[in-house]
């Protein structure tokens, strides 16, 4: 049953430190998004690659947020410096060849910034 | 704009319930449609889809059906049952920008008491 996998399922840090968030989409999949969910905001796309190649990023603050797929069945997710409001927990989804739309998600990654 | 609209929960039934939840999309042009769910700490799951006007999508004795001239993809189950208890994301495809990512709805929660 193959899954989409996140690593760590949970992190709690202080403001200012780096959080890297990882996750292994299905294989074979060749689009990953990731997400942010809040009660507030709900589900904020903040990255989408295919291929490896960024597509769009437009949604992730860029002053302290990079995404990264350093090969096909790793995409990465920085946060560096971290502060309390990235509280959130983070979803990684990805995407089979033809049908993108469809979109397989991982567990997630609950983040909690002191 | 393009845009979901979902009610806002949360949506309390008692066990055999009929349940109705909203749902209505603003797009240029025929979008794909879908409904997610989001078990209690897990990440969302595809539940049902439909690509074309009038096409019905089911699954687990959820259905929704597509419809243009309301502009609306409103979920139904006839009787549901404690473990339907979730939240359920409405979502549509986008087709300008990001071609391949997904447009979802604020989600609805939904508690099914015994």
């Amino acid at each position: 049953d193959a899954r989409v996998t996140q690593t760590p399922r949970h992190k709690v840090t202080e403001m200012g430190q780096e959080v890297t968030m990882r996750c292994q989409p299905i294989l074979g999949h060749n689009t990953v998004f990731w997400y942010r969910q809040t009660m507030m905001q709900g589900l904020e796309l903040l990255a989408y690659f295919r291929n490896r190649a960024p597509l769009d990023d437009s949604g992730m603050p860029k002053d302290r947020f990079s995404a990264e797929m350093p090969d096909a069945t790793l995409a990465t997710l920085k946060i560096q410096p971290s502060e309390p409001r990235d509280s959130a927990v983070y979803f990684c989804a990805s995407g089979f060849p033809g049908t993108e739309e469809t979109q397989y998600f991982g567990p997630g990654t609950r983040l909690l910034v002191l | 704009g393009n845009s979901v609209t979902q009610m806002e929960g949360p949506v309390t039934l008692s066990e055999e319930a009929f349940l109705t939840i909203n749902c209505t999309y603003t797009a240029t042009g025929y979008p794909s449609l879908f409904w997610y769910v989001q078990y209690p700490g897990e990440g969302l799951q595809l539940l049902l889809k439909a690509t074309k006007a009038d096409d019905k999508g089911s699954n687990k004795g959820f259905e929704a059906t597509y419809r243009k001239e309301t502009t609306s993809f409103h979920l139904e189950k006839g009787s549901v049952q404690v473990s339907d208890s979730a939240v359920y994301f409405c979502a549509r495809s986008n087709y300008g920008g990001s071609q391949g990512n997904l447009i979802f709805g604020k989600g609805t929660k939904l508690s099914v008491k015994p």
